[in-house]
């Protein structure tokens, strides 16, 4: 089986500052797509972005970009410019081939930024 | 315009109850999911549905049963009501089914049992 694991339970960082979330994951599976999810205080899950294992290129989606190491299994969210609407659990997702397609999460990361 | 919505939004009930939570979805997608998120807010995801078909059912207890009476529809039906089904409950639906898909989620319900 598949874990994800968020080594971060909280994080805090200040407004227009940068902050990074770490993932890792455990698989033998070489083909596979990684997600982070964001999870606001109004409890709606959001895809915040997206990388498929296959690609070298580190997904990005305006402020919000990865850094994917396969190798190392690692799959981290860098948030540049943070916003205080950026204040969320952020939930790294992974899902292999022939699962069904179901998604498999890490336990959260809760970050609040401050004014 | 509402892309996947549930109903109700938060239950409270006892224990030994029969409760149903419905999900639909207006987007054409193909397949319809279950996550249940608990108190720690781990998510874990429960049942998987397919135009219809079962495709993915977790080792959740008998006592819950998803019903999909049409591809836009899933619902989740809990049969005596245990303090440990206390949870988040969310309905998310993708595409196709194939693994690019991105999942779309329901607002979710908050189940509590007393």
């Amino acid at each position: 089986a598949q874990t994800v694991t968020q080594s971060q339970p909280e994080m805090s960082v200040q407004e227009a500052e940068t902050v990074t979330l770490s993932c890792t994951y455990d698989t033998s599976e070489s083909n596979y797509y990684l997600f982070w999810y964001k999870q606001p205080p109004s409890r709606q899950m959001i895809l915040v972005i997206r990388q498929e294992a296959y690609k070298q290129q580190n997904a990005t989606e305006n402020r919000f970009s990865v850094n994917f190491q396969k190798a190392a299994k690692s799959f981290s969210l860098k948030i540049s410019d943070s916003q205080l609407g950026d204040t969320a659990m952020y939930f790294c997702a992974f899902m292999k081939l022939n699962s069904g397609y179901a998604l498999n999460f890490g336990k959260g990361t809760s970050l609040l930024v401050t004014p | 315009d509402t892309a996947v919505s549930q109903t109700p939004k938060y239950l409270v009930t006892q224990m030994g109850n029969d409760k149903s939570i419905k999900c639909e979805q207006n987007l054409g997608h193909d397949t319809m999911y279950w996550y249940k998120q608990d108190s720690k807010k781990f998510l874990k995801i429960m049942f998987s549905y397919n135009n219809k078909e079962l495709i993915i059912n977790e080792t959740v207890p008998n006592r819950f049963s998803p019903k999909s009476p049409d591809k836009a529809h899933l619902n989740l039906h809990i049969n005596s009501l245990e303090l440990g089904d206390s949870a988040v409950y969310f309905c998310a639906s993708s595409p196709g089914g194939g693994w690019t898909d991105t999942q779309y989620f329901g607002p979710g319900t908050r189940l509590t049992v007393l």
